[in-house]
């Protein structure tokens, strides 16, 4: 499955729309991008994922670049309680395990 | 709807001895994932059913853990003779057969050993 690279860290405020950026340059064209979040001692919550277009849903949007190197996962409005470590994972649909490769991640602060 | 059951939800045991975690998945759910995270680390995929499927085995890190899925529903991983490493928080998750499905998953069992 294809590496990905995030920030380690990002802050946002409260209210502002958080991006998180993701780069996935050696993505294959049967991959997808999945977004999980975990927050403190909780599993990991699945969010979003897609191959190729943009997607929304009603926690948050995927937008992935047209060659596909890279997406960013917008929450429109942050809130306090989506402090949490943000995974972006690359997977084959088709892969015989399937299971999730999980990454160090983004940690997002969302300040009041 | 019910979510991804794990129990317990916390385990302290002695050194040597044998633990059994269980997991009950979201209901149609045929695929069923053991995880464990470290502290401070990241995911580690441990094992992988599918249906009646011969399970993926490939992560787990020794012959001391195992793990059975009875009837295709509930499952139980099984760790002998723990050891100190072996503290963790195991997780599982559970997803349609698709494998372009999302995982879904539980809050864990956080392990101790003592």
């Amino acid at each position: 499955d294809a590496k990905t690279t995030q920030p380690p860290s990002m802050d946002c405020a409260e209210g502002r729309a958080a991006n998180l950026p993701c780069n996935h340059s050696t993505i294959s064209g049967n991959e997808y991008v999945y977004w999980y979040r975990q927050i403190h001692s909780q599993g990991p919550q699945y969010i979003i994922h897609g191959l190729k277009n943009n997607e929304t849903n009603e926690m948050a949007s995927l937008i992935i670049t047209e060659d596909r190197k890279s997406s960013t996962l917008i929450l429109p409005h942050a809130t306090l309680r989506d402090t949490a470590v943000y995974y972006c994972i690359v997977r084959v649909g088709s892969s015989n395990t399937g299971k999730l490769i999980f990454g160090q991640g983004t940690t997002l602060q969302v300040k009041p | 709807g019910a979510g991804v059951s794990q129990s317990p939800s916390n385990k302290v045991t002695e050194k040597g001895k044998d633990v059994e975690l269980r997991c009950d998945p979201i209901s149609g759910h045929t695929a069923l994932y053991w995880y464990r995270q470290s502290l401070g680390q990241g995911l580690e995929f441990l094992i992988y059913f599918q249906g009646n499927s011969a399970p993926d085995k490939s992560g787990l890190p020794s012959d001391r853990f195992s793990a059975e899925r009875t009837g295709g529903s509930v499952s139980t991983l099984t760790i002998q003779r723990t050891q100190q490493e072996d503290s963790a928080v195991y997780l599982c998750a559970s997803s349609f057969r698709d494998r372009n499905q999302p995982q879904h998953f539980g809050d864990g069992t956080r392990l101790s050993i003592l």
